[in-house]
C-alpha cells in the first residue's frame, strides 16, 4: 500500500463546475498535509494547508480533513481553465525522529471551456 | 522576498560524469530539501538540510549527496551518472516552523 495516494486522472470537469480531488494516506500518525498545484513543464505551488479535521477555506479552494478516515481533498469551486494542472497531495509524519513529508503522484485536472 | 532559485535550470552529462546543482532559499529559510521528479515515479524525497546538517535522507544509492553552507544556500551531487538519472531535480525550502515547502524552478538532468 503506497503511504499517500491519489487516482492519476485525468479528471474532466466543465468550466464553472466543483472540481473534487481526493488524497488516501496510510499512516494515522501523520501531521499535516499540504495540496500543491503543478502546471505542466513547471514547479510544484504551494495552494493549501491543513492541519486538524474539518474544512480550511481559501478563496475558491477548499480543503477537507478527515483524519478518522485518513483522507484529504480538495474542492476547487467555479473551475476555471487556468486551473488545469497536476496536483500533488503531500503528507507529514514524524519518521524515527524525523519528520518526513511524502507525495502523492498526482491527479490531473482538466477543466473544460 | 525572491523565491527559491536552483541553478542550472538545463544539464545535458553523459553516462559516468558527476554533475552538481545548486539551490538558493528563500531568504530567512533555514531548511532545504531535494527532490527527483521522474514521470513514473512521482517526487521522490532525496535529503533534507537544516542548519548545515542533514536530518533526513531518502532511499537513494550514495552516489547522490548533498551539503548546506552556512548561508543556507545547498548542492546536491550526482556521481558516476547513469541513464535513470535523467529527471527533473527539484529544491524546496521551508522556515523549520512548518513543513510548507517553497519549490524552486528546478534543474532538468539528461543524462545520455
Amino acid at each position: 500500500q503506497k503511504e499517500v495516494e491519489q487516482n492519476s486522472g485525468p479528471l474532466s470537469v466543465p468550466e464553472g463546475a466543483i472540481a473534487s480531488l481526493n488524497c488516501t494516506y496510510s499512516d494515522r500518525v501523520s501531521q499535516s498535509f499540504f495540496w500543491y498545484r503543478q502546471y505542466s513543464g513547471k514547479s510544484p505551488e504551494l495552494i493549501m494547508s491543513i492541519y486538524s479535521n474539518g474544512d480550511k477555506e481559501d478563496g475558491r479552494f477548499t480543503a477537507q480533513l478527515n483524519k478518522a478516515s485518513q483522507y484529504v481533498s480538495l474542492l476547487i469551486r467555479d473551475s476555471q481553465p487556468s486551473d488545469s494542472a497536476t496536483y500533488l497531495c503531500a503528507v507529514n509524519k514524524n519518521s524515527g525522529g524525523y519528520q518526513k513529508v511524502t507525495f502523492g503522484t498526482g491527479t490531473k485536472l482538466q477543466v473544460i471551456p | 522576498k525572491a523565491g527559491v532559485t536552483q541553478t542550472p535550470r538545463y544539464l545535458i552529462k553523459t553516462r559516468g560524469q558527476q554533475v552538481t546543482l545548486s539551490c538558493s532559499p528563500i531568504s530567512g529559510h533555514r531548511s532545504v530539501s531535494w527532490y527527483q521528479q521522474t514521470p513514473g515515479q512521482g517526487l521522490q524525497f532525496l535529503f533534507e538540510y537544516f542548519s548545515e546538517t542533514q536530518r533526513n535522507k531518502g532511499n537513494f544509492p550514495g552516489r547522490f549527496s548533498g551539503r548546506q553552507f552556512s548561508n543556507s544556500r545547498s548542492e546536491m551531487n550526482v556521481s558516476t551518472l547513469e541513464l535513470g538519472d535523467s529527471a527533473l531535480y527539484l529544491c524546496a525550502s521551508r522556515q523549520g516552523l512548518t513543513y510548507e515547502q517553497y519549490f524552486g524552478p528546478g534543474t532538468r538532468l539528461t543524462v545520455t
